[in-house]
């Protein structure tokens, strides 16, 4: 089966950078994504990594390594808006559009 | 503008209760999702669709089942075997490209048994 740890719980303050951690184990690897959920909503897809090395979009940057089966989720500049819970995520069984399996989340806390 | 809704936003059920949650997409997307999110865990998949009239068991099916009937529906039906007290299920839909394509998520149906 599959599986991915990320901690539970990360704080950090406001205007700091932070970065959230996942390891994987899968049979077969078709990439990381990384999807953001804040309290009583829907998740949101924030990156995703096939290749080894540094994604950035703005403040968020994810970092992949295939060889280590570990990736992170960089947050610079943090604000109050950005606490919320993340995900780490793989395809549920092939590259194909089969579904995710997700970590069971890193629940952000950003102190002023 | 497109995107996926559910309904209803909250549903209570009573025990040996069948109950269907609706979820209808806008994005002509192929594939469409459903998950439960569990308090303080992350998404688990229930079933899954990449086609019109075809669907997949994920990992936590039992006591659920789908119809995939137009493209643009993935109904969900919550049977009195699903013993979970109290669970929050989510829709969402992609293109069938490999892995890169996000995922576009409802903004969920909280279930919970009377």
């Amino acid at each position: 089966g599959q599986s991915l740890e990320q901690p539970s719980e990360v704080t950090a303050v406001e205007g700091a950078i932070v970065q959230i951690n996942c390891t994987y184990q899968t049979s077969g690897f078709y990439g990381l994504s990384w999807y953001q959920q804040h309290d009583g909503g829907a998740p949101t897809f924030l990156s995703y990594n096939a290749l080894d090395g540094l994604e950035e979009t703005g403040r968020f940057s994810s970092f992949l390594s295939r060889s280590d089966s570990y990736g992170y989720l960089l947050l610079q500049e943090l604000q109050m808006k950005d606490s919320a819970s993340y995900f780490c995520a793989v395809p549920y069984s092939g590259g194909g559009a089969d579904g995710l399996t997700f970590g069971k989340g890193t629940h952000l806390i950003i102190q002023p | 503008d497109g995107g996926i809704t559910q309904s209803p936003k909250y549903l209570f059920r009573k025990e040996g209760q069948n109950v269907t949650l609706s979820c209808e997409q806008n994005l002509n997307h192929d594939a469409m999702y459903w998950y439960r999110q569990d308090p303080g865990q992350g998404l688990r998949l229930i079933y899954y669709s990449q086609i019109v009239n075809d669907f997949q068991k994920g990992d936590i099916a039992e006591g659920y089942s789908v119809s995939r009937e137009k493209k643009e529906s993935f109904p969900l039906t919550v049977t009195s075997a699903q013993k979970n007290p109290t669970a929050f299920d989510l829709c969402a839909s992609s293109t069938t490209r490999t892995g890169d394509q996000p995922q576009h998520f409802g903004d969920g149906t909280r279930l919970s048994i009377l």
